[in-house]
This record gives structure tokens, C-alpha cells and sequence, in this order.
């Protein structure tokens, strides 16, 4: 059973247009993250919601913005895309507390701008 | 945020080791993981080493940890041409914030 979705795996949109990704999870853990992923590089942390405490990363373009209005969902929006946002966008949950919090990641959604 | 390094590229034969090294920097870290990233899909955690702890085996991996000189490495006993991939360690401060390294893509040759 999938235990972080994202929704859509590939979406495309034009300079410019606003869009938002989708994540959400059964786990019910409290943390939520996304990254980008551009092509043969790391993924690179955008920011984490802690349950509604939002952590975010200094380097992360005001572009980029998230909300997550309950557990189990958590939204990525990008205000104005431009050609260097196009990317695999990754959702990961872990659970918070201290112990393993191995990080579970879901499928990506890949992000096209034309 | 913080470096995570590791080498780019490593070949084997199947059925040989693969060593994959990795290189920290942050001081603070309490667990380090491996994750495998198969073409167009998303990482998945293989295995996860406790900061405190030396050595951990689990099957046909086993990590090395050396927290003195912040060295982590995987090894893959008999590799399969199913284990090429891409390989990224990723280290996890006491923020819950995760890094990760640059990835090793490894390819097995038949």
C-alpha cells in the first residue's frame, strides 16, 4: 500500500503559471518534506512542516512557498515558475520523534516548464 | 545546510563487492542513512546507521561508520545487476533536517 502519494507524477506547466504539487500520507507522521531534485544531483531540502510549524530552508526562493492544512496533507507551490524550477519535485514524511526517523519518500512528481 | 560528499561514479562485475563511500560535515549529526534511487522513481532507505555505533550488517549490506573522521560507506556483497542504481547517504541532525550527498551511480557489469 503507497504511504506517501504524489499527485500529479508529471506535471507541466508555462513560465509564469502557478502551480501546486500534492502530497499526502497514511503514516500520520508529524513531519513533511519537500525537495528538488534536478537531473544527477542530490536532492536539495526546501522546507519541513514539524505538524503546523513550518522550517524553512535560507537558500529556498520566496518562489517557493507550502502549506499543509492537516497531518495528512501537504501542498508545494510555486508562485512563478521559471525554466530553472523544472526538476523532480520529492515529498518525504518521518516521524519525528527521537529513534529512527528514517525519512520515507514518496514517488516524485516531475515538473516540466515550457 | 550541511556537505554531504561522495564519488560519482563505480563500476563492478556482478556477483564482486561494491564499496560506496560517503564524507560528512556536520558535527551534529544522529543518524546517517542509504537510500537507492532507481531511474524516474524516489528514493528508497536501504539502511541506517545510530551515529554512536561503529558497524551494522543487514543481509548483504554492511555500513561502516567512522564518526572521527565522519566516513560512512556501504558495502554490497555479491552485487547484482538488479543493484544498479544511484546511491545517496544523507545525514540527519538532532533538527530533523536530512542532507544528502551528492549520490554514486553504480553500474554492474554482467
Amino acid at each position: 500500500d503507497a504511504m506517501v502519494i504524489q499527485n500529479p507524477r508529471y506535471q507541466v506547466t508555462q513560465f509564469g503559471k502557478p502551480v501546486t504539487l500534492s502530497c499526502s500520507q497514511t503514516l500520520n507522521h508529524n513531519v513533511m518534506y519537500w525537495y528538488q531534485q534536478k537531473s544527477s544531483q542530490a536532492p536539495k531540502l526546501l522546507f519541513h512542516y514539524y505538524d503546523k510549524d513550518f522550517n524553512n530552508e535560507a537558500d529556498t526562493p520566496d518562489n517557493f512557498q507550502s502549506r499543509r492544512p492537516n497531518t495528512s496533507f501537504c501542498f508545494l507551490d510555486i508562485r512563478s515558475p521559471g525554466l530553472g524550477d523544472a526538476a523532480m519535485y520529492l515529498c518525504a514524511t518521518n516521524t519525528g520523534t527521537s529513534g529512527s526517523g528514517a525519512q520515507y519518500f514518496g514517488p516524485g512528481t516531475r515538473l516540466t516548464v515550457l | 545546510g550541511e556537505d554531504v560528499e561522495q564519488s560519482l561514479f563505480l563500476s563492478v562485475r556482478e556477483g564482486d563487492s561494491s564499496v560506496i563511500n560517503c564524507t560528512y560535515t556536520d558535527s551534529s549529526s544522529t543518524y546517517l542513512y542509504w537510500y537507492k534511487q532507481e531511474p524516474g522513481a524516489g528514493l528508497q532507505l536501504l539502511t541506517y546507521i545510530f551515529s554512536n555505533m561503529d558497524m551494522k550488517q543487514d543481509q548483504r549490506l554492511t555500513v561502516l561508520l567512522n564518526k572521527k573522521d565522519k566516513h560512512l560507506s556501504l558495502r554490497i556483497a555479491d552485487t547484482q545487476t538488479g543493484d544498479s542504481a544511484i546511491y545517496f547517504c544523507a545525514d540527519q541532525n538532532t533538527g530533523n533536517q536530512f542532507y544528502f550527498g551528492t549520490g554514486t551511480s553504480l553500474t554492474v557489469i554482467p
